[in-house]
């Protein structure tokens, strides 16, 4: 059963807007969420985290929001620019299972010039 | 850079015969992850370890077995390899980043199983 949700498998957005991707979880454990960007032919490269205590983490043109009622994390993209173009995945981890993340299946962005 | 070396990067194989895909890592990171990656799947752990001969099964362990026997490399096998383990494998270690724990991923090895 998948714990951690993105039920959007692709998005595409005009350059100069913003880009949001959505990701639900349903384990309530989870206490820290990651989201992470994957290039073709590449590993995933660590984005950007938030920890339960946080309701929104910003870096950059980068911001994560947690909902911690609803279950639901996004990453905002603003601006978005053609190099954002890629797959982005959500993961969550509970600080009692240790090292253990789980992620969700992709979002592939598409960022139009 | 958490000096993860994935090998090999390519293989092609035939259903029935074993597979090895070694992960090495020069920092000395106590946990290291294989995780497979499909398309509609995501990103699915395999097996973990959590230091030298200590590991554990991930959501997807089964056809699979790991051996970690020095700190910097994680090996993962394929006994016998099936047409469904036609998948991209990533290697990964734990590491703190801001007072958490990150992944920071090795850059794959792609297995065809014909």
């Amino acid at each position: 059963d998948q714990q951690v949700k993105q039920n959007s498998p692709s998005l595409s957005v005009q350059e100069g807007r913003i880009s949001i991707l959505n990701c639900d979880y349903t384990n309530s454990m989870f206490d820290y969420f990651l989201w992470y960007k994957k290039y073709p032919a590449e590993g995933p490269t660590f984005l950007i985290s938030i920890s339960s205590i946080k309701d929104k983490n910003e870096d950059g043109r980068f911001t994560v929001f947690l909902n911690k009622s609803a279950k639901h994390l996004s990453l905002h993209i603003v601006p978005s620019q053609p190099g954002d173009s890629a797959v982005y995945f959500c993961a969550a981890s509970a600080s009692n299972t240790g090292n253990q993340f789980y992620f969700g299946t992709g979002t592939s962005l598409t960022v139009i010039p | 850079d958490a000096g993860i070396t994935q090998s090999p990067r390519h293989k092609v194989t035939e259903t029935g015969t074993p597979v090895t895909l070694r992960c090495h890592q020069t920092e000395n990171h106590r946990y290291m992850y294989w995780y497979r990656q499909d398309p509609g799947h995501g990103l699915r752990l395999i097996h973990y370890s959590y230091g030298v001969k200590d590991t554990d099964k991930g959501e997807v362990s089964d056809g699979y077995s790991v051996s970690r026997s020095k700190t910097e490399d994680f090996l993962l096998t394929l006994e016998s390899a099936t047409s469904s383990q036609t998948s991209v494998y990533f290697c990964a270690i734990s590491e703190r980043y801001s007072g958490a724990n990150v992944l920071t991923f090795g850059a794959g090895s792609r297995l065809t199983v014909l």
